[in-house]
């Protein structure tokens, strides 16, 4: 099946400080990507849907000058997470969707902010 | 209400059993409908797709859905302890999947 990878798998940065989580897809092209948060116990949350060479797509209450994400290429999405704070700790993860609209799963990054 | 309903559980069986995990939903655009195991702090795995309504089999899994009731299901036959894990319903519409919650399965050995 598809593989996407995501890097790195675990973080833990400083309050105030910007975290970057790459998401690529290893054996397939992916036109769009997307990014979800997911808080222990709780569902996949979608953020943002991301389309290669355009501008990404928010859910509503996510903000985009905080969760900056960028889809350079058919195989690379990245998401920043800019002046992170505790709150922000959270299990994310991406997917990537393939030419029969199935999305395949990263492995999630784990993100703590102390 | 929520578009997707999801028995968070805890559910616990013995090794062998017949499992059955199911989920609601209220939107009746949605026309594809998955579901996804997660084990502990990794991300979603695809286990079964399935577009119309009926039944799909793949080994051990068999993925029901019933449109006019808005109900679809999970059934794992001869459960085994590797099986424990979190099993996530969604769904689709256009483009935008919608989860729920989960259900925690345990299968004791």
């Amino acid at each position: 099946g598809a593989v996407v990878s995501q890097h790195p798998s675990w973080v833990i940065c400083k309050s105030g400080t910007s975290v970057k989580i790459e998401c690529r897809s290893l054996d397939f092209q992916a036109t769009t990507m997307f990014w979800y948060r997911q808080f222990p116990k709780q569902s996949l949350m979608l953020m943002a849907t991301s389309n290669e060479g355009s501008k990404a797509t928010y859910e509503q209450g996510v903000e985009k000058d905080k969760f900056l994400i960028n889809h350079a290429s058919l195989t690379l999405s990245t998401l920043t997470v800019t002046s992170a704070h505790p709150e922000d700790s959270s299990f994310y993860i991406c997917s990537a969707k393939d030419l029969t609209d199935t999305q395949y799963f990263g492995p999630g990054t784990r993100l703590t902010v102390l | 209400q929520k578009e997707v309903e999801q028995d968070p559980g805890p559910l616990s069986v013995p090794e062998g059993a017949i499992v059955s995990l199911n989920c609601t939903y209220s939107n009746s655009a949605f026309q594809y409908f998955m579901w996804y195991r997660q084990y502990s702090r990794k991300g979603p795995e695809l286990l079964m797709y399935t577009y119309s309504s009926g039944n799909k089999e793949d080994g051990r899994f068999t993925a029901q859905v019933d449109k006019s009731s808005k109900y679809i299901s999970l059934f794992i036959r001869d459960s085994q302890p590797s099986d424990s894990a979190t099993y996530l319903c969604a769904m689709r519409g256009n483009y935008k999947l919608t989860f729920g919650k989960g259900t925690l399965l345990t299968v004791n050995p």
